[in-house]
């Protein structure tokens, strides 16, 4: 089954660092284009940040400078390192298989939040 | 803020036709896809490439586009299509990799 299962999730404060963690299942995260979207409650969906097949990434400026995301092909997981967490960025994260032929995000998980609070 | 623009919500007879529309100069060079989201869920992909359905979403759901202006169209609206509905495309801007629309709700009457 193809699936994707995000963790890592949870309380931190203003200032601190999280790592969110992506477990994919029936598919290689290598192989594919991966992104982090997240969600603030009672909002829409922003992107976040992208890692391509051949190790490119991106961010959006919100996060550029203060997340990383990254994959370890032996563990089929993608990661998201979250530094400087400002409560802005307290939100529900998504990891999405990012399909370049279609551009469309056809695999999500099922998000882990996010809440950067003193 | 969103470079994508959607309307907020929109409201639809059960069993009626509701177009929904997401504008941006993205749409100009990249397909929309359109996302749907139930309140607790994940977003579920409804249409790619404009005007493509995955593998087991209904056929009462389809896309067009003209411009920059890209639309999903539910036709013969069902109670379980009220949901959040957002678009996306990739960023001719060169800003972002992606972008999405700031989602329109959709409520079935």
């Amino acid at each position: 089954e193809v699936q994707l299962v995000e963790s890592g999730g949870g309380l931190v404060q203003p200032g601190g660092s999280l790592r969110l963690s992506c477990a994919a299942s029936g598919f290689t995260v290598s192989s594919n284009y991966m992104s982090w979207v997240r969600q603030a409650p009672g909002k829409g969906l922003e992107w976040v940040s992208v890692i391509y097949s051949d190790g490119t990434t991106k961010y959006a400026a919100s996060v550029t400078g203060r997340f990383t995301i990254s994959r370890d092909n032996s563990k089929n997981t993608l990661y998201l390192q979250m530094n400087s967490l400002r409560p802005e960025d307290t939100a529900l994260y998504y990891c999405a298989r990012d399909d370049p032929f279609t551009d469309a995000f056809d695999i999500w998980g099922q998000g882990t939040m996010v809440t950067v609070s003193s | 803020s969103s470079e994508l623009t959607q309307d907020p919500a929109v409201s639809v007879a059960l069993g009626q036709t509701v177009r929904i529309t997401c504008q941006g100069d993205s749409l100009r060079d990249y397909y929309a896809s359109w996302y749907q989201q139930k309140p607790g869920q994940a977003p579920v992909l409804v249409i790619y490439g404009g005007n493509n359905r995955p593998s087991g979403i209904p056929d009462r759901f389809s896309g067009s586009s003209s411009g920059t202006t890209t639309s999903l169209t539910i036709t013969g609206a069902q109670a379980e299509d009220e949901a959040d509905y957002y678009c996306n495309s990739r960023d001719s801007s060169g800003k972002h990799d992606v972008v999405f629309g700031g989602g329109t709700k959709v409520t079935v009457l």
